[in-house]
């Protein structure tokens, strides 16, 4: 079946460094969703990118997607101890109509 | 406006009872999803609802169900409960289908 696959599992940063997190389907997606969960939270919604190659930016944080509608990236410029917390991707199967989330990306950003 | 809305909070259940879980999406939503949300992964898909009717399934057993009323709040029930159903069950809801999903606190469900 559909798989989404997110790395890293982990990332350490100091304040300020930037965070990338890397996101792969298994299946071509009709589009990419990205959540932000807090600990003891709820997934936030961030993001839909649909168009290949599409870019997005958020203050702080720029969203891509790619050509091929298979993968997709989360990027924070300069980190803060707010963007603490897990990154999920999630994507629609052109396929099957399913959203399928990631493992997520876990993001400790030390003062 | 309020979001999406969950209850109960907190469930504890013995091994091969049942569970009804309730939520309300937020106001003019008319899709509903709810997924499994194990600690350290991310959520797994269990079902989706528009419009009152079952638009996908995820791969969970029969004993899983859920419905959509005419208000468009779901319930997802539980039959049989295992130990590995212990778990936060989200519900989501969304305008249309599986795009951008606001997500409720949850359920946090224990099963001994």
């Amino acid at each position: 079946g559909q798989q989404v696959m997110q790395i890293p599992q982990y990332q350490h940063v100091q304040e300020g460094e930037d965070f990338t997190t890397y996101c792969n389907s298994s299946t071509t997606l009709s589009n990419i969703q990205w959540y932000k969960q807090r600990p003891g939270g709820h997934p936030v919604f961030l993001i839909q990118l649909v168009k290949s190659g599409e870019v997005k930016k958020q203050k702080r944080l720029t969203f891509q997607f790619g050509e091929a509608k298979k993968n997709s990236s989360l990027h924070i410029t300069a980190t803060q101890t707010t963007d603490v917390g897990t990154y999920f991707c999630a994507g629609v199967s052109s396929n099957t109509g399913k959203l399928i989330f990631g493992q997520g990306t876990t993001l400790q950003v030390k003062p | 406006d309020a979001g999406v809305t969950q209850s109960p909070t907190h469930l504890i259940k013995t091994r091969g009872q049942q569970v009804t879980l309730r939520c309300s999406p937020i106001s003019g939503h008319k899709s509903v999803s709810w997924y499994q949300q194990v600690l350290g992964q991310g959520p797994q898909f269990i079902f989706q609802y528009y419009e009152k009717e079952e638009r996908g399934r995820g791969n969970f057993p029969d004993r899983f169900s859920a419905r959509q009323f005419p208000n468009y709040s779901s319930e997802l029930n539980v039959n049989a409960l295992l130990l590995g159903d212990s778990a936060l069950y989200l519900c989501a809801s969304s305008p249309t289908g599986p795009n951008e999903q606001y997500f409720g606190p949850g359920t946090r469900l224990t099963v001994t």
